[in-house]
């Protein structure tokens, strides 16, 4: 069966330091990759999804980045936090778009103070 | 384009009550249409999925909902709520493209009281 997880489960960090969140998932090939965040009292926002190695599509711009080295890994990025960069993130994966479902990871709370 | 809308972003029943959560779409082409929940500090969970097989759909933990396109739809209830359903609920929507991505709700908080 296929599994995903990401990691650390939570980070607390100074404005101005890098960011690394890590996600891997296992038991499939080739699958659609997600981040998105979840700020407090609003919904999902999607940040990036990639269909493959290196293929990275930006949904909103900001102050964060996303690479896929790997065929199941993802890997989100920032240079130099900002406050607001806060939030629940979640990495997801999927066999395809185009009404296959989405699966979660367990997600990571970054504060940054 | 596809859009859902979430009424009521807090709900709160007694136990045993009924459950229910309500959401609306907006979609150009035929949507496939999702039900997530999501426990505090954790990731989502699938609940449910409309495909077009057949417009009530079944889903896990006694969850069902009902696809109506003529009201653009996709309600979701449960006869008589526990404890353990207190979360959060997303609604979400897609198109059967390959370019279509899953567009989620802002989502429903319910709280079950004993």
């Amino acid at each position: 069966s296929q599994t995903i997880h990401q990691w650390p489960a939570t980070l607390v960090q100074p404005v101005g330091s890098p960011l690394s969140l890590e996600c891997t998932v296992e038991g499939t090939s080739n699958p659609n990759l997600y981040w998105y965040r979840q700020a407090a009292g609003r919904g999902l926002q999607l940040l990036f999804y990639s269909v493959g190695i290196g293929q990275i599509s930006s949904e909103v711009p900001q102050n964060l980045s996303a690479s896929r080295p790997q065929d199941r890994q993802f890997i989100l990025s920032s240079k130099k936090l900002l406050l607001s960069d806060s939030g629940f993130y979640l990495c997801a994966w999927s066999t395809g778009t185009g009404g296959n479902t989405i699966y979660f990871g367990e997600g990571s709370w970054l504060t940054v103070v | 384009a596809q859009s859902v809308t979430q009424l009521g972003s807090h709900v709160s029943v007694s136990e045993g009550a009924l459950v229910l959560l309500r959401c609306n779409y907006s979609s150009s082409v035929p949507p496939y249409l999702f039900w997530y929940v999501q426990y505090p500090n954790q990731g989502l969970q699938l609940l449910l999925k409309y495909t077009s097989a057949a417009t009530l759909v079944k889903g896990i933990n006694g969850f069902e909902a009902e696809f109506k396109k003529s009201e653009t739809s996709f309600h979701l209830t449960k006869p008589s709520a526990h404890m353990s359903d207190a979360a959060e609920y997303f609604c979400a929507v897609s198109g059967s493209s390959n370019t279509d991505k899953l567009i989620f709700g802002t989502g429903t908080r319910l709280q079950v009281f004993p």
